[in-house]
């Protein structure tokens, strides 16, 4: 199993430019999420899914748009990419909900480090 | 005041010590706790669960106290690949979940 993959794993764009982050999970699990890390600064979820076909909006969702249409998939997209956007995003995908027990470990891609000039 | 608070250290201690993290909450209705292990350039990984009475994973010592809202994380016997970041999340379900993610506490541990 390759677990939680991310592409691109790096990337550097134009501010204006629009770019999609593609996450892919083999886990058959129900929730994933997208993630941005900053220096100094704690994992700020951006959008999540609680299943295929269903999106919300985290703590950070300004400038960013999801979709996931398979459930494998969650695609994050930038619309129209500013210098407020670099930073490195985690997908992660769980089997249950946040309300606690083992089953909400959340597994985590590599990341991909975008960085918007 | 940030939901969750981790010192950001970092800890430098020798191999063979015993280290310990603090981690405080400011939201009294969360429900979940974990500590999370990062690498550097490399994602998060969930090391251990924290339960109300308190869990050892070889180690690693994981405790709660929801009176002052802090968990806490001990580490005996440090060795070299403990070296990372250790990161405090804190869930709970208001209508929605929110999970919180300190920015981390940094460890070195040195030969």
């Amino acid at each position: 199993n390759a677990g939680v993959t991310q592409t691109p794993k790096f990337r550097v764009l134009k501010t204006g430019q629009s770019m999609t982050l593609l996450c892919a999970q083999d886990m058959n699990h129900e929730y994933m999420y997208w993630y941005r890390q900053d220096p100094g600064m704690g994992l700020r979820l951006i959008h999540y899914s609680v299943g295929e076909g269903t999106t919300a909006k985290g703590e950070v969702p300004d400038g960013y748009n999801v979709s996931r249409l398979k459930k494998q998939n969650f695609l994050l997209g930038l619309e129209s990419a500013a210098p407020s956007q670099t930073s490195v995003y985690f997908c992660a995908s769980s089997y249950g909900g946040l309300a606690g027990g083992p089953s909400n470990e959340q597994f985590f891609g590599p990341g991909t480090r975008l960085t918007v000039l | 005041r940030k939901e969750v608070e981790q010192d950001p250290g970092p800890f430098n201690v020798p191999e063979g010590a015993t280290v310990a993290f603090n981690c405080t909450y400011s939201n009294s209705a969360s429900q979940s706790f974990f500590w999370y292990r990062q690498d550097c350039r490399k994602e998060p990984k969930l090391l251990m669960s924290v339960y109300s009475s308190g869990n050892e994973d070889g180690r690693f010592t994981a405790q709660l106290n929801r009176a002052s809202q802090y968990i806490s994380l001990l580490i005996r016997d440090s060795k070299l690949s403990d070296s990372a970041t250790y990161l405090c999340v804190v869930s709970f379900y208001t209508g929605g979940f929110k999970t919180i993610f300190g920015a981390g506490t940094r460890l070195f541990v040195k030969a």
